[in-house]
């Protein structure tokens, strides 16, 4: 099976400006979740979707958001860009199920994004 | 919501040492711990996962111990080596969500 892949892999932005990254999870995986990876704040969640729903947010301000398409697929999206949203955005996919029992993510290689 | 902290946030050791990196995590309703591995500039990868049902999981040089009752769980690498030098993070899951501890970068000296 392909791994999970994110598309693009190196952004530059300028501040203001709103950016969409994607995410494709390994087939079969219905949950993705995305992640912002800074040297300071380590791997902080950012939300996770399953069925087209967002089921978990984590702590960010609403200038980051997130959908996800009926073949699982998942953007986020950041507005009003600052430079301290310079980071690695990672997603993971999963097979979670609707009330199943948590399973192993597997991470993309994420989407390196500097704001200037 | 969840809280996990991880010690040392470095670790250095001689190849052929054991390490071991320590989590405590907040939330007793957490019920998976994985551990991912993050070489640099690279994605982090699953080394070893134990869920709130068992003790101990061992695969190879690498196992991981869970006290639920202290909430904290911890991964041994025995054997160390050159290749094992890499950013190790630990995680507990509840209800999907992912919360990640600091870090611990690992260095293993030739």
């Amino acid at each position: 099976k392909a791994g999970v892949t994110q598309t693009p892999r190196y952004l530059i932005k300028t501040r203001g400006q709103q950016v969409t990254l994607s995410c494709s999870p390994i087939s079969g995986h219905r949950s993705v979740s995305w992640y912002q990876q800074t040297p300071g704040q380590g791997l902080q969640f950012l939300f996770e979707y399953f069925s087209e729903t967002q089921r978990n947010k984590g702590n960010f301000p609403g200038r980051f958001s997130g959908r996800q398409f009926s073949n699982s697929r998942s953007e986020m999206n950041v507005s009003t860009l600052e430079l301290g949203d310079s980071a690695l955005y990672l997603c993971a996919s999963s097979l979670m199920t609707s009330g199943g029992r948590e399973e192993t993510q597997y991470f993309g290689p994420g989407t390196r994004l500097l704001v200037l | 919501g969840e809280n996990v902290e991880q010690h040392p946030s470095t670790l250095s050791v001689q190849e052929g040492d054991s390490a071991v990196i320590k989590c405590t995590y907040s939330d007793s309703a957490s019920n998976y711990f994985p551990w991912y591995k993050q070489e640099l500039g690279k994605r982090p990868q699953l080394i070893i996962d134990i869920r709130s049902n068992v003790g101990e999981k061992k695969d190879q040089r690498i196992a991981v111990t869970l006290n639920k009752t202290a909430k904290h769980f911890s991964l041994h690498i025995t054997e160390t080596q050159p290749e094992d030098s890499a950013v190790y993070f630990c995680a507990a899951i509840g209800g999907n969500m992912l919360t990640f501890g600091g870090g611990t970068r690992l260095m293993v000296k030739p």
